[in-house]
């Protein structure tokens, strides 16, 4: 069964820094990986997906992330963070076939002006 | 293009008495799941539905947990009798068709769920 490690509970940029939130997974075989974002009182939103191919996948809202093999990571990444970034972020992990998303726990990030 | 709609938002009960939540998918979407969001936690599947049937119910309780998706349109989720530790948001999601495992999940807003 996959599983799926967000380390940082919280994390806080200042506005205008570059942001990376990190993301370890744990699959048998090349897993397929998601990054979502949740707004206060929202559903979650899909920032982007890799299934394969080129490793840096490129996302909505200037989002992007890299898939690591060697070290299980799926790292998301924005050169400047603006105040609307402010959300919590989820990164997931899923199966081929009938598609069972495995959630981390989630990373809050704080936006300081 | 309408979202996945729920209702309703917000529901606060007593232990012991029973709840129900609506979910409305975006049309033509062949696959709806419910996830239940602790606070402070990831949302974790409870059940999957491919059109009317049941792809995946392994982590439902199903002695006080059911679902169901009549029509393979909209579905309702009930609880009955709530325990305290049913507080949670519970989450909608529906996919065009959720059997390559590639297929995009599109959210609802949740319904919050508070078990006094």
């Amino acid at each position: 069964a996959q599983s799926v490690t967000q380390p940082d509970i919280h994390i806080t940029v200042s506005e205008g820094a570059s942001l990376e939130l990190r993301c370890n997974y744990s699959y048998g075989a090349t897993p397929y990986l998601f990054w979502y974002v949740q707004s206060p009182g929202q559903g979650l939103q899909l920032l982007l997906k890799y299934f394969s191919g080129d490793t840096l996948v490129q996302g909505i809202k200037g989002f992007e992330a890299e898939f690591k093999r060697s070290q299980s990571s799926f790292n998301l990444r924005k050169p400047s963070v603006h105040w609307s970034d402010a959300a919590e972020y989820f990164c997931a992990v899923g199966a081929r076939g009938f598609q069972k998303l495995v959630f981390g726990t989630g990373t809050r990030l704080l936006v300081s002006p | 293009e309408a979202g996945v709609a729920q209702s309703p938002r917000y529901k606060i009960i007593e232990k012991r008495q029973s709840v129900a939540f609506w979910c409305n998918p975006i049309s033509g979407h062949a696959t709806l799941y419910w996830y239940q969001q602790i606070l402070g936690q990831g949302p974790k599947l409870l059940i999957q539905f491919q059109n009317n049937g049941v792809v995946d119910d392994s982590q439902l309780p199903k002695d006080r947990f059911s679902a169901e998706r009549l029509k393979g349109v909209d579905s309702t989720l009930k609880i009955q009798p709530a325990k305290l530790e049913d507080s949670a948001v519970y989450l909608c999601a529906s996919s065009l068709e959720g059997t390559s495992g590639r297929d995009t999940q599109y959210f609802g807003p949740g319904t919050r769920l508070t078990v006094l």
